[in-house]
């Protein structure tokens, strides 16, 4: 078990471009999901897959975010013309879709996006 | 709305002073208070699930207890590897599997 991994670790851009970040999920994990973390605040809720399908969406998520989970494995989580308010943590987690309430959702170590 | 507050934002203790960190909540049906830790520049650190008032669960010198409208996290005799971020999280009926999480409790343990 290796964990939730995240790459790029750490991305600075130039406000108006567009950048991808990747998350690949505990191994057999069908859940997975996208938060924001600014400084001082706890993680928000971005969006949500459940295998390849995107259940559920924040509407915190502008039309210049988008997600996707082709094959219910890695997901992309792209965000276009950056703001510099798009600053943040980028957090993903993956759970493993335990039927009942028992559903823990593990986290990997982010990237941080700079926009200048 | 589901909301989650906690208290205080920041504790700063001497190395075995022990302590309590508080997470307030509101929340329609729920399905789960969540603690995790967060050390700085990294992700969140699951330590404990609770489910029902009444139900404790203990790490090391870490014990979480829940009531039907706030949950305590108990650090006993506290080492300098404890200092961290604290952050508590719920699941509520509304919507599928999000977490809700409060702004976090910042600790700081001196020797």
């Amino acid at each position: 078990d290796t964990g939730v991994s995240q790459d790029p670790r750490h991305k600075i851009t130039k406000r108006g471009q567009n950048v991808t970040f990747r998350c690949d999920p505990i191994s057999e994990h069908n859940r997975l999901y996208w938060y924001r973390q600014t400084l001082g605040q706890g993680p928000e809720f971005l969006t949500y897959f459940q295998n390849e399908a995107q259940l559920e969406k924040s509407r915190l998520l502008s039309d210049r975010f988008s997600a996707e989970r082709p094959k219910g494995s890695f997901s992309t989580l792209e965000i276009q013309r950056t703001e510099q308010g798009d600053s943040a943590m980028y957090l993903c987690a993956s759970s493993p879709g335990l039927a009942g309430i028992s559903d823990t959702q593990y986290f990997g170590p982010g990237t941080r996006l700079t926009v200048l | 709305e589901d909301q989650v507050t906690q208290s205080p934002e920041a504790l700063r203790l001497q190395e075995g002073e022990s302590s309590s960190l508080n997470c307030s909540y509101t929340v329609s049906g729920l399905r789960g208070l969540f603690w995790y830790r967060q050390d700085p520049g990294k992700g969140p650190e699951f330590l404990f699930t609770l489910y029902s008032a009444g139900e404790e669960k203990e790490k090391e010198r870490l014990k979480a207890t829940l009531t039907k409208k706030e949950s305590f996290l108990h650090i006993t005799a506290p080492k300098p590897e404890d200092s961290a971020t604290y952050l508590c999280a719920v699941k509520g009926s509304g919507g599928y599997n999000k977490l809700i999480f409060g702004a976090g409790t910042r600790l700081a343990v001196h020797p």
